[in-house]
């Protein structure tokens, strides 16, 4: 079946890159899927990062400007992220996703079990 | 962005009782409207697409329905591993948004 797997670092220091992988199994990233990145800060609730497809067309939230980077590596069918100038509010369990298309519906139908990363100096 | 709302956000209910949870966008969405299931320390997981539409392996006590800003999940007979906390989403858009949240507690 289809598996994902949130790794990183689980303390970043303020003004540092938060940098976490997911690792895709049971599923090719060259499919006809989004994959995504959502998180949820302590006892609060689930907020999107972003979105990348495998062409590598990328679709962020607005309200992290342009601190989100995605990527792919298909040799290792995984993708990243990479969110710079971090501050305690990116403290968060963040999960990666894989997202149905906009034609099926959009939804985000497998989740990793999510990674803690804090920040704190 | 398109706000979505959820109501309530606590809800104490017994096994066995029916429960219904609101979900309103602030704009229309058609049916891209979808519900997860959390539990604590849990991933959520994805129950309901396109509005209506009950996932593989989901209980057939979860059903919703809706189309445009008013959307809803119901819960027919509520059973005990169905204590959790439930979020709507909205797929229309950018940015995908999530409603706050309705926890569903033990009465």
């Amino acid at each position: 079946q289809v598996q994902l797997q949130e790794s990183g670092p689980g303390l970043v220091k303020p003004s540092e890159t938060l940098s976490l992988t997911c690792v895709v199994s049971g599923c090719s990233i060259n499919s006809a899927y989004y994959w995504g990145w959502i998180r949820q800060p302590p006892g609060k609730g689930l907020e999107w990062i972003g979105s990348i497809y495998h062409s590598g067309s990328t679709y962020h939230n607005p309200s992290l400007k342009s601190r989100v980077t995605m990527s792919l590596d298909t040799s290792k069918n995984q993708f990243s992220l990479k969110l710079s100038s971090v501050t305690a509010a990116d403290t968060a369990v963040y999960y990666c996703a894989r997202r149905r298309s906009w034609n099926d519906g959009g939804a985000f139908d497998i989740w990793g079990q999510g990674t803690v990363v804090t920040v704190s100096s | 962005d398109i706000q979505m709302t959820q109501s309530p956000s606590y809800l104490s209910a017994s096994v066995g009782d029916r429960v219904t949870i609101t979900c309103r966008a602030s704009q229309t969405i058609s049916n891209y409207l979808n519900w997860y299931q959390q539990k604590p320390g849990k991933a959520p997981k994805l129950l309901i697409s396109a509005a209506s539409s009950l996932q593989s392996g989901v209980p057939s006590r979860f059903s919703g329905s809706g189309s445009g800003t008013d959307f809803t999940l119901t819960i027919s007979s509520l059973q005990p591993e169905d204590f959790a906390t439930y979020y709507c989403q909205q797929s229309y858009n950018t940015p995908r948004t999530f409603g706050q949240g309705t926890k569903v507690e033990v009465k």
